[in-house]
């Protein structure tokens, strides 16, 4: 069974620009998410998605983030304009659905480097 | 509101010896608690996970967790480290509707 999938891996930017990452959740996951992790931190909860709608993004800086997954497939996560703390490796990960308790599987990250 | 605290940001181990990885859980009702380890530039895997079934639950790589209501912990240990389990890991806790709250994290030495 394939995981989930991310791209790009590795992205350097300078401050004030825009960044785009992309995730494919494993086949059949209705609930995708995307969590931030600073160097030293543990991962923390940007947004959820269940389907192609948005089931929290409390967490989200709005004025600078956004994210969609259009078709409850695959979806992006958008930085525009970059920040200096920014800088943080960009988690995607998915489960079948909502059930606490459900297996959340992630990807192996997209590194973020804002210079 | 979840939370959990890892009581140790760094323990050292010699191969062969025991792992004992510290968690303190915080939750308003029965939780759902993981333990997911994350090898340098990799992403995080699931080790095991605790959803209100047996308190003693067994993970991969010979890991495994107690439950302990009464001191709110849930606790990884390992009879033997090998150098492979040199890693940063993570206790997390369920907030309702399947989103993870992490801890801090625990980064595991391996010496040989």
């Amino acid at each position: 069974e394939a995981g989930v999938a991310q791209s790009p891996r590795y992205k350097i930017i300078e401050k004030r620009q825009s960044v785009a990452f992309w995730c494919n959740p494993i086949s059949g996951h209705a609930t995708l998410y995307w969590y931030q992790q600073i160097l030293g931190q543990g991962p923390k909860l940007l947004i959820q998605f269940q389907n192609n709608g948005v089931v929290d993004d409390s967490q989200l800086p709005k004025d600078r983030f956004s994210a969609e997954r259009l078709k409850g497939v695959d979806s992006t996560l958008k930085i525009q304009p970059a920040k200096l703390e920014d800088s943080a490796v960009y988690l995607c990960a998915s489960s079948l659905n909502r059930d606490t308790g459900n297996t959340i599987y992630f990807g192996e990250g997209s590194w973020l480097t804002v210079v | 509101a979840q939370s959990v605290t890892q009581l140790d940001s760094h323990v050292s181990v010699s191969e062969g010896t025991p792992v004992l990885l510290r968690c303190n859980y915080s939750s308003s009702y029965s939780p759902s608690l993981f333990w997911y380890v994350q090898h340098p530039n990799k992403g995080l895997q699931l080790l095991l996970k605790y959803t209100s079934a047996a308190t003693l639950v067994k993970g991969i790589n010979g890991f495994e967790a107690e439950f302990k209501k009464s001191e709110t912990s849930f606790h990884l240990t390992k009879p033997s480290a090998h150098m492979s389990d040199a890693a940063e890991y993570f206790c997390v806790v369920t907030q309702y509707g399947n989103k993870l709250v992490f801890g801090a994290g625990t980064i595991l030495r391996v010496k040989s």
